[in-house]
């Protein structure tokens, strides 16, 4: 029982690169999340899910794209990475509303 | 416009003392008030939560007060442990049953042997 998994844990990415932070879930949560940490700061959310099929908007979503075919996974895309997309970006599921949201490890995304 | 604040950066203390950490929101239709923990290189962790009916929520070492008049809650934790030291955020989900939530900047503990 792996719980939230999120790869790659590091990427170093160039300005306009494109690339997908995966995220999986073994906890069969329908919802999930895709936060942001800039340093020295709190997690911003960038875009949610209720279930497959449903995503939303957060409050940063510019720059960035989700998709939710199936229960487990949550892919986060970027196209044309820009250096302010530097960040730890995590992943987290929770069962309902206002449940616990488990968190992943996170992915450190350096762009240059 | 920050709704959910940290003013604390840091905050050390000794093994065996109470730490608190503080928060403070200027959201009213917040109603649901979470404290998760973070290690270095790891996602932060479900610490402890307190929904806005009521004002005091204990779990073991862990207790949240929360004053809605004053929009401030807080997090004790008596005794602190060093395994304690790590980032401690505060989060606030709004009414209606969203699905958001709104996070702090955190606050770093320091629990010295």
């Amino acid at each position: 029982n792996a719980g939230v998994t999120q790869t790659p844990k590091f990427r170093i990415l160039k300005i306009g690169q494109s690339m997908t932070l995966q995220c999986t879930q073994d906890m069969n949560h329908n919802y999930m999340y895709w936060y942001r940490q800039d340093p020295g700061m709190g997690l911003k959310l960038i875009y949610y899910s209720v279930g497959a099929g449903i995503t939303d908007k957060g409050e940063v979503p510019n720059g960035y794209n989700v998709s939710r075919s199936t229960t487990e996974d949550f892919p986060l895309r970027l196209e044309l990475a820009a250096p302010s997309q530097t960040s730890v970006y995590f992943c987290a599921v929770a069962g309902g509303l206002q449940e616990t949201q488990y968190f992943g490890p996170g992915t450190r995304l350096l762009v240059l | 416009d920050q709704q959910v604040k940290q003013n604390s950066p840091s905050l050390s203390v000794q093994e065996g003392r109470i730490s608190i950490l503080n928060c403070d929101y200027t959201n009213s239709m917040f109603d649901y008030f979470l404290w998760y923990k973070k290690y270095p290189a790891e996602g932060p962790t479900f610490l402890i939560s307190i929904s806005s009916i009521k004002d005091k929520n204990e779990d073991g070492r862990f207790t949240v007060f929360l004053n809605k008049s004053a929009k401030h809650l807080s997090l004790h934790i008596v005794p602190s442990q060093p395994g304690d030291s790590a980032v401690y955020f505060c989060a606030a989900s709004l009414g209606g049953g969203s699905e958001k939530l709104v996070f702090g900047k955190g606050t770093k503990l320091t629990v010295n042997p």
